[in-house]
């Protein structure tokens, strides 16, 4: 299993501002995601943290506003930019383990606002 | 392209019943894993159980187990027992490559 953090928990933001959420997870993990679950809503990708590269993100999905950075195994930042109302979520980060299938770990999710 | 669906946007049960939740599934993949994960009003996402689309056995993890039929294309969640504490937002999904799609849900309220 893997243990995984996030900062901030919550957050209200301004309309036009940016906020960068951090995942921390307490072992080496091969691939982390990062997810966002609008409000009554399910889960949807946003992207896959790459270490060392470039994020992969999805249709819908742009670098220019959410800029993700994954200096190393541990470790990424999901940066969500310009920030309007329709960005009110929560965001989770998750990671792919080495187990013996693909189970995957989520973190606790950051919950934002946008006025 | 994976696509995943949950028809019962919300279940009911009475406290140490069983119930069943829903879930098919369209996947173009050879080989793909379908999982069940359960999220309480806290927000956090717990895994409950996992199931290989080349494993023959359905997979049971304690009160939950998952009713997997290949050829319907399904993968329903049995819970045995209801608790007090199951009462939450169920999301059916299947991983292709690592990358989770998620159903739209089924929210369970247990009954005491």
């Amino acid at each position: 299993s893997a243990v995984i953090s996030q900062k901030p928990s919550r957050d209200i933001c301004q309309r036009g501002t940016s906020l960068t959420i951090q995942c921390q997870v307490d072992s080496q993990v091969t691939m982390m995601f990062w997810y966002r679950q609008q409000p009554g809503q399910s889960l949807t990708l946003i992207a896959t943290a790459n270490q060392g590269s470039e994020a992969t993100y999805e249709s819908g999905f742009v670098i220019d506003k959410f800029p993700i950075s994954r200096p190393n195994l541990t470790f990424s930042t999901l940066t969500v930019s310009n920030m309007s109302p329709e960005d009110s979520s929560i965001y989770l980060c998750s990671v792919l383990t080495s187990g013996r299938y693909d189970e995957q770990f989520f973190g606790p999710g950051t919950r934002l606002t946008v006025l | 392209a994976q696509k995943i669906t949950q028809t019962q946007p919300g279940m009911f049960v009475q406290e140490k019943e069983a119930v069943t939740l829903d879930c098919t599934y369209d996947t173009s993949d050879q080989s793909y894993g379908l999982f069940w994960y359960k999220q309480p009003s806290s927000g956090e996402m717990i895994f409950l159980i996992y199931q290989g689309s080349y494993d023959e056995q359905n997979a049971t993890e304690g009160r939950y187990s998952l009713n997997f039929q290949k050829a319907r294309k399904s993968a329903n969640l049995v819970i045995s027992a209801s608790q007090l504490g199951d009462s939450a937002m169920y999301f059916c999904g299947s991983t292709s490559y690592g990358k989770l799609t998620f159903g739209q849900g089924t929210i369970l309220t247990v009954h005491p």
